[in-house]
């Protein structure tokens, strides 16, 4: 069964280094979307993704976060200058059509930042 | 007004028992509401999901309850086991290609 895969699965960064989170949605998917989770809280919609640009985005994606599809299989996720504060799991998901509502979530990557 | 309010945090059943998990909505241009399952490290899983045409919908040991006038949806998990030991989300969203909105989730614990 195809799958969201995402990587690196645990990334460790110093505070103000850039970061790049990494994605390939499930190959046949036309809507891509990055959520993050601090630890013990909800998920949280960070931005979603189609057509090669931003569809939506949240109050949390701020001038620090950018997204591209650098080719026809990955959805990256950058982070310019990171904060203590963006520790997080970071979710990919994708979905299909507008015909179909199943968002397919990715195992994440876990982000720490020292 | 885009929040989903999900009780409880935490639930501990006995194996066999039905944890019912209950969700509260207050936007009513949600039309599509979602389950899902996360196991400790890993992506939520979509797990069943319901539109507000219905009012139950059922997927093996998997029931979503859904009161579209009390703006409530809830999970009932039939014979649970303790594979079924997971945090459980539920989510809202508005159609199109509007983002999925969560609940703070529910840790449920069934002991064997």
């Amino acid at each position: 069964e195809p799958e969201v895969t995402q990587t690196p699965s645990h990334q460790v960064t110093q505070m103000g280094q850039e970061v790049i989170l990494r994605c390939v949605p499930i190959s046949n998917h036309l809507y891509f979307y990055w959520y993050r989770q601090i630890l013990g809280q909800k998920v949280e919609f960070l931005v979603s993704f189609y057509n090669n640009e931003i569809s939506e985005k949240s109050e949390i994606f701020d001038d620090q976060f950018s997204v591209e599809r650098p080719d026809g299989s990955n959805f990256t996720l950058k982070i310019r200058s990171t904060k203590l504060e963006d520790s997080a799991m970071y979710f990919c998901a994708s979905r299909r059509t507008s015909g179909s509502y199943e968002q397919y979530f990715g195992p994440g990557t876990r982000l720490t930042v020292t | 007004q885009q929040q989903v309010k999900q009780s409880p945090q935490s639930l501990i059943v006995q194996k066999g028992g039905i944890p019912i998990i209950n969700c509260a909505y207050e936007n009513t241009a949600f039309d599509y509401f979602p389950w899902y399952q996360q196991f400790p490290g890993k992506g939520p899983a979509l797990l069943i999901a319901i539109r507000p045409d219905v009012s139950e919908k059922k997927e093996g040991r998997f029931t979503i309850s859904f009161n579209k006038s009390a703006k409530q949806f809830s999970l009932h998990i039939m014979d649970s086991q303790p594979g079924d030991s997971a945090t459980y989300f539920c989510a809202a969203r508005i159609s199109g290609n509007t983002p999925l909105v969560f609940g703070k989730g529910t840790r449920l614990s069934v002991i064997a």
